[in-house]
């Protein structure tokens, strides 16, 4: 029969130009976030993290925003580069347990 | 730092057969995660533990999968029998902390294929 998968949103952005990446997390209780990316045929990796009584955090052209208000989260990434390429994910604590988005798959344009 | 070592790195097999796929933890890391990752679920959780003991199984799919921690560097995930909707890319995580305070270490995954 027919498989169903996910279908991942896609951002396609400029070389150069600002990225944002937004993602609806599901539970008002949790209290720590984390943004991981991963490329094809490897692990997530982690970029930044977010604590539920911040609404700003900054790193290296990362910025991640959290509105508890519409349980939303989003990355920023400042003067995207073609090594920005690949599928970004946010992550939730919820029940001691790190619980994950779908992704959001960044293609950048040269 | 070698990071988290994960073998092996594809493993095809076929239905009815024994899979065991292996992890190495950083050291010192005092927690240890195992994923399963797939198109139609995503990243979810099966298993964690904490210096060695498993504390939350509660994502493992069913008694087909069992994962051991017999020391802080060593950890198995074993799934008898196998089956092709097993077909997925396994991920073994670790962590100095709880995930609630801390980020996951990932390793490079172990891509199962079991026809």
């Amino acid at each position: 029969g027919e498989s169903v998968g996910l279908h991942l949103p896609t951002l396609s952005v400029q070389e150069g130009d600002n990225s944002i990446i937004n993602c609806a997390y599901s539970n008002s209780a949790s209290d720590y976030f984390i943004w991981y990316k991963q490329e094809s045929g490897k692990g997530p990796q982690f970029i930044i993290d977010i604590r539920s009584n911040m609404d700003k955090r900054q790193g290296q052209r990362v910025t991640v925003l959290l509105n508890k208000t519409v349980k939303h989260l989003s990355l920023q990434i400042a003067a995207t580069q073609p090594g920005d390429s690949a599928v970004y994910f946010c992550a939730e604590n919820y029940g001691n347990k790190l619980v994950f988005g779908a992704g959001t798959i960044l293609r950048v344009k040269s | 730092d070698a990071g988290v070592i994960q073998s092996p790195r594809h493993e095809v097999t076929e239905m009815g057969q024994e899979v065991t796929l292996r992890c190495k933890p950083i050291s010192g890391h005092d927690y240890l995660f195992w994923y399963r990752q797939t198109m139609m679920r995503g990243l979810e959780l099966l298993i964690y533990f904490n210096n060695n003991v498993p504390i939350d199984d509660s994502g493992m799919p069913e008694d087909r999968f069992s994962a051991k921690m017999p020391n802080a560097s060593f950890s198995t995930l074993k799934i008898q029998p196998s089956e092709p909707r097993d077909s997925a890319v396994y991920f073994c995580a670790s962590s100095p902390t709880h995930s609630s305070t801390g980020e996951l270490f990932f390793g490079e995954g172990s891509r199962l294929t079991v026809l």
